[in-house]
C-alpha cells in the first residue's frame, strides 16, 4: 500500500494523560502536514514539515503539543497533558511538491475522557 | 481560521441527478482543491484547478474556478448513492508554505 498510513485509527485516554500519533506518508513525498477536524468542521491546519524541518505551527498548537519528522520520512504528534478538548479526529497528510495536492489517512480518532 | 464558506451546507437529491456545490474563499489562491469525506474517514482528493485555470474535468466531476470573485463550484453529474459523503473545498493560498486552508464542508445525500 503506498498511501498515507496513521497509527492508531482510535484513541481513548483518560484527561492529563500524554498521547503520542504516528503518520507515514507517501514515501517519495518531502512534504507532511497535520490537520484537526472537529465534528461538523472542516480540517484545520496545525504544523508542516518540509523533510525533517518544521517551517510553520498553528496558534492552533499550543505548547502541550509537539510535532516530529526525524529523517524527513514518519512523522509523530504527541499531545501531553491532554484535555477534553482535545478530542478530535488528527489527520496527516503529504504531498510531493508545494502546491501539489495533498493526499491524506485515515486519521486518528482522539477521545479525552 | 477558516477560510472558506461553502454553499449549500447540505443538499439532498435522488440519484441520477446533477449536484452543484459552490464555495468561496477570501484571499489570492495558487490554486483550489476539492476533497470527499465519508462519515468517519479521511479525506479523499478529487481535483486540483490552479488560479490560470477556469474550468476543469474529471470523470463525472467539473469544476470551475472563478478567481474575480474568489469563488468554484464542483458539479458532480448522474449521481449515485455512493457519493454520498461531506465534500470540502480548500485553497493554497498565494504564498503560503504548503498548507490547505477549508471551508466546513456540504453534506450530500443521494437517494436511491
Amino acid at each position: 500500500d503506498t498511501g498515507v498510513s496513521q497509527d492508531p485509527r482510535h484513541k481513548i485516554t483518560k484527561r492529563g494523560q500524554n498521547v503520542t500519533f504516528r503518520c507515514d506518508p507517501i514515501s517519495e513525498h518531502n512534504r507532511l502536514y497535520w490537520y484537526r477536524q472537529t465534528l461538523g468542521q472542516g480540517p484545520e491546519f496545525l504544523t508542516y514539515f518540509q523533510n525533517e524541518a518544521q517551517l510553520e505551527k498553528s496558534r492552533l498548537l499550543s505548547d502541550r503539543f509537539s510535532a516530529e519528522r526525524p529523517k524527513g520520512s514518519f512523522s509523530t504528534l504527541e499531545i501531553q497533558r491532554t484535555e477534553q478538548g482535545d478530542s478530535a479526529m488528527y489527520l496527516c497528510a503529504s504531498s510531493l511538491d508545494r502546491a501539489a495536492e495533498a493526499f491524506f489517512g485515515q486519521g486518528t480518532r482522539l477521545t479525552v475522557v | 481560521s477558516q477560510q472558506g464558506e461553502e454553499d449549500p451546507q447540505a443538499l439532498s437529491i435522488q440519484e441520477g441527478e446533477n449536484a452543484t456545490m459552490n464555495c468561496s474563499y477570501k484571499t489570492s489562491i495558487n490554486n483550489l482543491q476539492w476533497y470527499r469525506q465519508n462519515s468517519g474517514r479521511g479525506l479523499v482528493h478529487l481535483i486540483l484547478i490552479r488560479s490560470n485555470e477556469r474550468e476543469k474535468h474529471s470523470g463525472r466531476l467539473r469544476v470551475t474556478l472563478d478567481t474575480s470573485k474568489k469563488s468554484s463550484s464542483l458539479l458532480i453529474t448522474a449521481s449515485r448513492a455512493a457519493d454520498t459523503a461531506s465534500y470540502f473545498c480548500a485553497s493554497h493560498q498565494l504564498g503560503a508554505n504548503s498548507k490547505l486552508t477549508f471551508g466546513k464542508g456540504i453534506t450530500l445525500s443521494v437517494r436511491p
